[in-house]
């Protein structure tokens, strides 16, 4: 069974940094492309950024709001996808998906989020 | 900035059929920008639907289908249930920047 589990969402000032990780099981994680996803307190998706496979390059895309300030980073070996999240600021307060391509499309299975809160 | 755009809301009866698009603020969208679709109900994660514009999962109902409808990728509900009451999301692909981007949702209710 294809599993994502997200973890170190939490409380963060202003201007602070948070690292979330990805949990991936159940299926052949170094072949699928991971992305990650977040939604801000009653409001809409937003795609924050996606990491090829290291068979295709391994290189991570970013979304411009984050862009410079996030980065997105995968270990193989332990089957876990990585969002260090730096200077942050209010508009970043969201819950944080992953998402894993499994051959089909970038979004094929989902976690069930991890919630950030950005607040002094 | 790029924007995609749906209808904020909609309402349809059961057995009903309904039609959310989504457009781009580029232009007309083509199957080049790989529309995806997505059910989301409250405290629940995204579900995908449909992917390269009319593809459904393995696990999405007969009565979900995508296209394209004059210059705006299209999701129809036909045969509506109470259980579609949900927010609906397309996500397009912009290749030049290599990124995507969802619109804005499409809260429908089923009354």
């Amino acid at each position: 069974e294809v599993q994502l589990v997200e973890s170190g969402g939490g409380l963060v000032k202003p201007g602070g940094s948070l690292r979330l990780s990805c949990a991936a099981s159940g299926f052949a994680f170094n072949n699928a492309w991971m992305t990650w996803v977040r939604q801000a307190p009653g409001k809409g998706l937003e795609w924050v950024g996606r990491i090829k496979r290291k068979a295709d390059g391994g290189t991570p895309d970013y979304a411009a709001p984050v862009k410079n300030r996030f980065i997105i980073s995968r270990d193989d070996s332990k089957n876990t996808v990585y969002l260090q999240m730096n200077s942050l600021n209010i508009e970043d307060t969201a819950v944080y998906y992953c998402s894993a391509g499994l051959g089909v499309t970038d979004f094929d299975s989902w976690g069930q989020g991890t919630l950030v809160t950005v607040s002094s | 900035q790029t924007v995609v755009t749906q209808e904020p809301s909609l309402t349809v009866s059961p057995g009903g059929t309904v039609t959310l698009t989504c457009a781009s603020s580029t232009g007309a969208v083509t199957s080049g920008y790989h529309p995806n679709w997505f059910q989301q109900k409250p405290g629940q994660a995204p579900r995908p639907l449909i992917y390269s514009t009319s593809n459904k999962h393995s696990w999405t109902p007969a009565r979900f289908s995508g296209s394209l409808l004059g210059g705006k990728a299209a999701l129809t509900l036909s045969r509506v249930q109470p259980e579609d009451e949900a927010e609906y999301y397309c996500l397009l692909h912009y290749s030049g920047s290599q990124l995507w981007v969802f619109g804005g949702g499409t809260k429908l209710t089923v009354l």
